[in-house]
């Protein structure tokens, strides 16, 4: 079946650091790829998206690039500030299902020191 | 602002007890869904709904029940027969276009002793 693999947590940077975190899938066909963020105390919210090979999503300053061929979409971000400090979910979507069929993973803490 | 509105934020019951958890949506979406997230596991899908009056199970509905009477509200109950019923859990709703993203309500923290 279809799975998402996200690199351990937790990870904790100082403000203006380069941030990367990793995520791997497994899918048959052709998913769509995401970057949810849930901040303290709060349900998550789309970061970004991603729906062919190549395609780089971009929101807030974070990226990430959605790589056939290694099957991958890491997200990144040149300079983290403490604001950005929250969890951090991969996830993918089904090609043709519906939203029901996302698949998320396991998520990433992130906190950022000043 | 439209949004979706959960209810309570934290809910304590003894154990033995049903409990219900409140989901009202106002983004005229047609699809709601019950996640439970757990720490260190992510999100698990427990029903979801794409139609009033339809819903279907997700990957760990034993324990659960749901109702959905209206468009705006999904409401999720708890039963005694969860066996580990403390969780924090997310509702959220989408449009049902391919690829619709999914907007969260911001939780119920659920504690049962």
């Amino acid at each position: 079946g279809n799975s998402v693999t996200q690199m351990e947590g937790p990870v904790t940077l100082s403000e203006e650091a380069f941030l990367t975190i990793n995520c791997t899938y497994t899918a048959t066909g052709y998913p769509s790829l995401f970057w949810y963020v849930q901040y303290p105390g709060e349900g998550l919210q789309l970061l970004l998206k991603a729906t062919k090979a190549d395609d780089k999503g971009s929101n807030k300053g974070f990226e990430a690039t959605y790589r056939k061929e290694t099957t991958s979409f890491h997200l990144e971000k040149g300079s983290v500030q403490v604001s950005d400090s929250a969890v951090y979910f991969c996830a993918l979507s089904d090609p043709g299902g519906g939203s029901e069929k996302l698949v998320f993973g396991k998520g990433t803490k992130l906190t950022v020191n000043p | 602002d439209g949004g979706i509105t959960q209810s309570p934020k934290y809910l304590f019951r003894k154990e033995g007890q049903n409990v219900t958890l409140s989901c009202e949506q106002n983004l005229n979406h047609d699809a709601m869904y019950w996640y439970r997230q757990d720490p260190g596991q992510g999100l698990r899908l427990i029903y979801y709904s794409q139609i009033v009056n339809d819903f279907q199970k997700g990957d760990i509905a034993e324990g659960y029940s749901v109702s959905r009477e209206k468009k705006e509200s999904f409401p999720l109950t708890v039963t005694s027969a969860q066996k580990n019923p403390t969780a924090f859990y997310l509702c959220a709703s989408s449009g049902t276009t391919y690829n619709s993203p999914l907007h969260f309500g911001n939780g119920t923290r659920l504690t049962v002793t």
